[in-house]
């Protein structure tokens, strides 16, 4: 089974729609992220979480918002999603590991979410 | 500000050495990572680097130098399928992962 699970894989909707996609995991790991990757500009960071009570902004959170329901999900949602938010869309979580000359945040990612607005 | 630049596109042969740079100007430098993400899918660590040197892992090798704000991904006796995007993010104390915009290789036969 996946560790890092997106629903839904692929979703097209229209202009105006309120679009939820919901992330689950199974790592244990405290810290979740939402990122959108579009082409020739890479990962973009949407909003992050450290754990249940804490939700922070990430490069390009306008229009879009974020729900930590419980340590295993993080939600993304577009209020009223337009055309430019036509994007592939990646949840990721890690664990940091302190200690030595290890100061690991490595990244996991899921299998992404296609979104297309019409 | 936060800059990290990577070449946006590179070519090479089966059999050959690539080498793939990163340069980073970011406040609160943690760590460097390397990813391989293919086409439509998600992306796979490769490597991470804190200190400077150089990190070898199988036909892999990562390299830091900090006090240059400068990474490479060597890749070795390249195959087809290492014909993929490599994304270079740096991890910044406190917050998460900063990417680059990636580099798309392209291995020919």
């Amino acid at each position: 089974d996946a560790d890092v699970t997106q629903t839904p894989r692929n979703r097209i909707t229209k202009t105006g729609k309120r679009i939820m996609l919901e992330c689950s995991q199974t790592k244990g790991h405290d810290r979740m992220y939402w990122y959108r990757q579009d082409p020739g500009l890479g990962l973009r960071l949407i909003y992050y979480s450290f754990d249940v009570k804490d939700i922070n902004k990430g490069e390009i959170s306008d229009g879009y918002s974020v729900s930590r329901q419980a340590q295993a999900k993080f939600s993304l949602s577009l209020e009223s999603a337009i055309p430019n938010q036509t994007a592939l869309y990646f949840c990721a979580t890690s664990d940091l590991v302190v200690g030595g000359t290890e100061n690991h945040n490595e990244q996991f990612f899921g299998p992404g979410t296609r979104l297309t607005v019409l | 500000g936060q800059n990290i630049d990577q070449p946006t596109e590179m070519t090479a042969t089966e059999g050959a050495i690539v080498q793939i740079n990163c340069t980073y100007q970011t406040s609160g430098f943690n760590g460097l990572f390397w990813y391989q993400q293919h086409a439509g899918e998600a992306p796979t660590f490769l490597s991470y680097n804190v200190l400077d040197g150089l990190e070898e892992k199988g036909r892999f090798s990562s390299f830091l130098s900090r006090s240059k704000g400068y990474s490479y991904l060597l890749l070795k006796e390249l195959q087809m399928k290492d014909s993929a995007s490599y994304l270079c993010a740096v991890n910044q104390a406190g917050t998460a992962l900063i990417f680059g915009k990636g580099t798309t290789l392209s291995v020919s036969s």
